[in-house]
């Protein structure tokens, strides 16, 4: 079965940094694509930012450019997202998601609050 | 990377069919067969419906059933069930080397 347990979340001042991690199991991680998408309160899904099985191609949002980075680790079957310069506008919780077809998220986590 | 155009909701009463609408434009929806489609119920992750325009994951209903036509992306719900009530959010790769959610919809069950 299929598992994405992200962990990281929490209160953090304007400006600030957190790092998000997205432990997965249940499946060959090191062949699927990774995202990270959010969701503010009350609101809709916005995707936040991608990257390729082995790590070396990554794209984000307009809105997180500069101050986000995606990364994984493929021994440790580990996603992460590092937020930098962090506004209230980051205020979200954030999902990871696994694509094995590149094009759909297939599963998702159950994600980790994060406040600003 | 504007938002795809979903209506805010869509109604129906059991057993009937809804159509829920995600509108793009050539850069994502029209120019990619790469639409996705989200269920979500309050405080759930969301969950694949369909992807690939209509193509269903092991275990959705039939009930479910998606299509495209230019840059307009459709789901269908027949049959409509109670448990059909959520929020459904369609998805596109872009031209951007990106993706982009729609605004999403509520479905109400009458």
């Amino acid at each position: 079965e299929v598992q994405l347990v992200e962990s990281g979340g929490g209160l953090v001042q304007p400006g600030g940094s957190l790092r998000l991690s997205c432990a997965a199991s249940g499946f060959t991680f090191s062949s699927d694509w990774m995202h990270w998408v959010r969701q503010a309160p009350g609101k809709g899904l916005v995707w936040v930012s991608r990257i390729t099985n082995d790590g070396r191609g990554a794209n984000y949002a307009d809105s997180v450019t500069g101050r986000f980075t995606i990364s994984r680790d493929n021994a440790k079957n580990t996603l992460y997202l590092q937020m930098n310069s962090l506004r209230a506008e980051d205020t979200a919780v954030y999902y990871c998601g696994r694509a094995p077809l590149v094009t759909a998220i297939h599963n998702w986590g159950q994600g980790t609050l994060v406040t600003v | 990377q504007s938002a795809l155009t979903q209506p805010a909701s869509v109604s129906g009463s059991p057993g009937q069919s809804i159509t829920i609408s995600c509108t793009g434009t050539s850069s994502d929806v029209g120019g990619y067969d790469y639409v996705s489609w989200y269920q979500q119920h309050p405080g759930k992750a969301p969950k694949l419906m369909i992807y690939d325009v209509s193509n269903r994951p092991s275990g959705v209903s039939n009930r479910f059933s998606g299509s495209k036509s230019g840059n307009t992306a459709s789901l269908t719900i027949s049959g409509l069930q109670a448990e059909d009530e959520a929020d459904y959010y369609c998805y596109s790769y872009t031209s951007r080397y990106s993706y982009v959610f729609g605004t999403g919809t509520e479905v109400i069950v009458l």
